[in-house]
């Protein structure tokens, strides 16, 4: 079956821990993308990527770093200097920037 | 900033009854629109992407038009089902590699 999967459903953050959310696709997609929900709003965009080993900043990177390493995978780690971490964690892909996004079923963290 | 705005925040609707909402968005570098659907609990799912001007597409009982001029749409849901209890997001695409979205409709179909 092809589709967008996060790892893991819940987790936890202790103050001043760096954690990593974990995002992989199977739809030979090249662009992939980063957001965060909070209650009351829509989503925010956190990073992007068009291409493996090229990324760049969405409307709220402060706080947050990422990697593609891989075509298939676009993790997000969520580090000690995001203040305000405690959210829903969006990841998603598409063929093309201006084509329908796939998401992933979400990571919701929180802080211990 | 682009924004892109979504009305009413929220609505509940009769089962049966039909309803609609609006998405606006700047007229300006136009390329794309996008409605998704979000059920509880499950990721969003997309139902239409729309690039021209007077576009109409549907989906059962979902359809939505385009108006890129004076930039909103418009997604109608006909004879309201309690399936259809979501959040309905729009997203806004101009050319820059990224969707703008909307802080959506929130709907509630009461049986």
């Amino acid at each position: 079956d092809g589709g967008i999967t996060q790892s893991p459903k819940y987790l936890f953050r202790k103050e001043g821990q760096n954690v990593t959310l974990s995002c992989e696709q199977n739809l030979n997609h090249d662009a992939m993308y980063w957001y965060r929900q909070d209650p009351g709003q829509g989503l925010r965009l956190i990073y992007y990527s068009q291409i493996v080993n090229d990324f760049q900043k969405g409307d709220i990177a402060e706080g947050y770093s990422v990697s593609r390493e891989k075509k298939e995978s676009f993790p997000l780690t969520v580090t000690s200097a995001q203040k305000n971490p405690t959210a829903f964690y969006l990841c998603a892909s598409s063929p093309r920037p201006q084509e329908t996004q796939y998401f992933g079923p979400g990571t919701r963290l929180l802080v211990l | 900033i682009l924004n892109v705005e979504q009305s009413p925040q929220s609505l509940h609707v009769q089962e049966g009854d039909s309803t609609n909402f609006t998405c606006s968005f700047p007229s300006s570098n136009f390329y794309a629109l996008h409605w998704y659907r979000w059920e509880t609990a499950k990721s969003p799912e997309a139902l239409f992407v729309m690039t021209l001007n007077g576009d109409e597409k549907k989906k059962g009982r979902i359809s939505a038009t385009l108006n890129t001029k004076e930039g909103y749409s418009y997604l109608y849901i006909k004879g309201s089902q309690p399936e259809d209890s979501a959040t309905y997001l729009c997203a806004f695409y101009f050319g820059n590699e990224k969707l703008t979205f909307g802080t959506g409709t929130r709907l509630t179909i009461i049986p």
